[in-house]
């Protein structure tokens, strides 16, 4: 079966690290772009970051350059985010999205995590 | 960065009804749209890409079309199962890509 587990979410204090991974079973996972999209309580659905099938190409939303890192390993099949100087307005629920193969959509989702940012 | 919005935010239909939204970006994306259902509490789930193209497994009574600026989904027949909130999404010159505001649908 095709899936994507996230996890790794908690409570974490403003200014705290927290670092999110996603498990790819099922797939080919090296050859799938991947992406991590949040949503935070009540509110709708925020890009944060893209990663190449590679890994050598990565983007971020701006909301979150310089604060978040996104990495993979393909030979584990896992994708990271790590996130540093979080704000309370990170509080969200986290997904992992896998791109679909030939078109900009993203096919497949992880369950999400839920990350928590207050003291 | 390309912004887009939805619209109406909300809906209330009978089973039966076809449903209708519309998503308009901020500047020509070709047919760069895909559209995501998210029913509550539950990871959200591609239904179309590239604007009019149902992904596999998706029932026949979603569909989507639009270019430019201008785009609709629509439900033919609105089923009690399609109680979500309903996202569209650009990816023309991403990343970033972005998001519309969702609509939500009620029965």
């Amino acid at each position: 079966e095709v899936q994507l587990v996230e996890s790794g979410g908690g409570l974490v204090q403003p200014g705290g690290s927290l670092r999110l991974s996603c498990a790819a079973s099922g797939f080919t996972f090296s050859s799938y772009e991947m992406n991590w999209v949040r949503q935070a309580p009540g509110k709708g659905l925020e890009w944060l970051s893209y990663i190449s099938s590679s890994g050598s190409s990565i983007y971020y939303a701006d909301s979150v350059k310089g604060r978040f890192t996104t990495s993979r390993d393909n030979a584990r099949n896992s994708l990271d985010l790590r996130m540093n100087s979080l704000r309370a307005e990170d509080t969200a629920v986290y997904y992992c999205a896998r791109e679909k193969r030939a078109a900009d959509a993203f096919d497949i989702w992880g369950q999400g995590t839920m990350v928590t940012v207050s003291s | 960065d390309i912004q887009m919005t939805q619209s109406p935010s909300s809906l209330s239909a009978s089973v039966g009804d076809r449903v209708t939204i519309t998503c308009q970006a901020s500047q020509d994306i070709s047919n760069y749209l895909n559209w995501y259902q998210q029913k509550s509490g539950k990871a959200p789930k591609l239904l179309i890409y590239d604007a009019s193209n149902l992904e596999t497994g998706v029932p026949s009574r979603f569909s989507g079309s639009g270019s430019g600026t201008d785009f609709t989904f629509t439900i033919s027949s609105l089923q009690p199962e399609d109680i979500a909130t309903y996202y569209c999404q650009q990816y023309d010159n991403h990343p970033p890509f972005t998001f519309g505001p969702g609509t939500k649908v009620d029965v």
